[in-house]
């Protein structure tokens, strides 16, 4: 399957800071790429929406201006979480959409996310 | 705006054991997809169920979707160990924000 990486893995900082996280896709490109939380034991809650080339779409409660969203290019989208505080500590992860590709005898393919490996943020 | 439910929270078998987790949505979908996460890692993504009544098999796990595409269920034949960690099911509205909406999730721990 499509392969997504994510950039740091894990990071501590200090509150105040801001932290960058950066997401690929490694072997497609992702027009639209996807944000999400996870806070422990608990499902994935989705913050923002990324589309290359345009602004981020952010869904209802989370703060633009805290979570800064770059869609620079098909491959990468970061994340910035700035001025962080201990209550975003978190599992960050990313997903980017692949397309349905062409298979073996005309066949659509499915379409789908496949999810980056997570970044843990702990702001102390 | 969409709700996804899905039940049971939690569950706890003896190896060997079957296990199933119900998804229902709160309005009609365009598609379910079936995601795994182990403990400590990130979501896998199973299968995704488009047609209304689909059954779609994956060795020892059968994954269903409702007639009315609101409801699904994802069922593991004789547990394995290596079967624990969290199923989610994520349903797909339709529209160009292909946006997902994540079910709480069941907790799946098999006792060897």
């Amino acid at each position: 399957g499509a392969v997504v990486s994510q950039h740091p893995s894990w990071v501590i900082c200090k509150s105040g800071t801001s932290v960058k996280i950066e997401c690929r896709s490694l072997d497609f490109q992702a027009t639209t790429m996807f944000w999400y939380r996870q806070f422990p034991k608990q499902s994935l809650m989705l913050m923002a929406t990324s589309n290359e080339g345009s602004k981020a779409t952010y869904e209802q409660g989370v703060e633009k201006d805290k979570f800064l969203i770059n869609h620079a290019s098909l491959t990468l989208s970061t994340l910035t979480v700035t001025s962080a505080h201990p209550e975003d500590s978190s599992f960050y992860i990313c997903s980017a959409r692949d397309l349905p590709r062409l298979l073996a005898g005309g066949l659509l393919g499915e379409e789908t996310q496949y999810f980056g490996p997570g970044t843990r943020l702990l702001v102390l | 705006g969409q709700q996804v439910m899905q039940i049971p929270q939690y569950q706890h078998v003896q190896e060997g054991e079957d296990f199933t987790t119900y998804c229902n949505s709160s309005t009609t979908l365009s598609n379910i997809q079936w995601y795994k996460q182990r403990p400590g890692g990130h979501p896998v993504f199973l299968i995704q169920l488009v047609k209304s009544g689909e059954v779609k098999k994956q060795k020892r796990l059968t994954f269903q979707f409702g007639e009315a595409k609101k409801n699904s269920s994802l069922h593991i034949t004789a547990t394995q160990t290596t079967d624990v960690g969290t199923y989610f099911c994520a349903g797909h509205s339709g529209g160009s924000n292909y946006k997902l909406t994540f079910g709480k999730g069941t907790l799946l721990t098999v006792n060897p």
